[in-house]
């Protein structure tokens, strides 16, 4: 059983144009999060979510909008995509509160060209 | 702000010892936690040290002193699986966000 899907895993798109990535995961957690991995691996956290509410937006863009429709799904839609929005998408979860283990899901890779 | 200094790459034969160590600066703490990615593969959890002193996990132990702001990752008995990117990460926000370490390429070798 997969605990953290994410789809697609790969997408590639032209500048300027709208995408979505899709998450949701089985294992009952409050908190879900979206990282992203630049081509240097730096790993950087985007949004946390606990019980569908938004709780960390680090300085994101408005261009990159999470949904939480309901607490196993957050989703993240990209409005006109930029060159630099190249990189890997993680999702992840865990369980409220310190010192949780985070369960990612297995990225997506978006190219924009 | 928010930073955290680990080496970017480390060698060590099968077999062998290697320590990976994170110092940190950060707002807020309430841990820090180790990560292991494989290329082309997701993070995976290895452990987390809330209080200072030596958690061990099998081959793995992480350790922790808060007053110094420092912390590392001890991996034993070397496997060529273990090769991968290890990533420390402060919890700097009751647990709703990780801010990570920039990651050491661990290549072990025969």
């Amino acid at each position: 059983d997969t605990a953290v899907s994410q789809t697609p895993k790969y997408l590639v798109t032209q500048m300027g144009n709208d995408k979505s990535i899709k998450c949701e995961q089985n294992l009952g957690h409050d908190t879900m999060y979206w990282y992203k991995q630049d081509s240097k691996k730096f790993l950087k956290i985007m949004f946390s979510y606990n019980n569908k509410e938004l709780i960390i937006n680090e300085t994101v863009p408005n261009r990159f909008s999470p949904k939480s429709p309901d607490k196993a799904h957050l989703n993240l839609h990209i409005n006109s995509l930029e060159l630099g929005d190249s990189a890997v998408y993680f999702c992840a979860s865990s369980p409220s509160g310190t010192g949780s283990e985070q369960f990612f899901g297995p990225g997506t890779r978006l190219t924009v060209l | 702000g928010q930073s955290l200094e680990q080496p970017s790459e480390v060698t060590a034969v099968e077999g062998a010892i290697v320590q990976i160590n994170c110092t940190y600066q950060t707002s807020g703490f309430y841990g820090l936690s180790w990560y292991q990615q494989h290329d082309g593969g997701a993070p995976t959890f290895l452990s987390y040290n809330a209080l200072d002193g030596l958690e061990e996990t099998g081959r793995f132990s992480s350790f922790l002193s808060r007053s110094d702001s420092y912390g590392y990752l001890l991996l034993q008995e070397l496997q060529m699986k273990d090769s991968a990117s290890y990533f420390c990460a402060v919890d700097s926000n009751s647990g709703y966000a990780l801010n990570f370490g920039k990651g050491t390429s661990l290549l072990v070798t025969p």
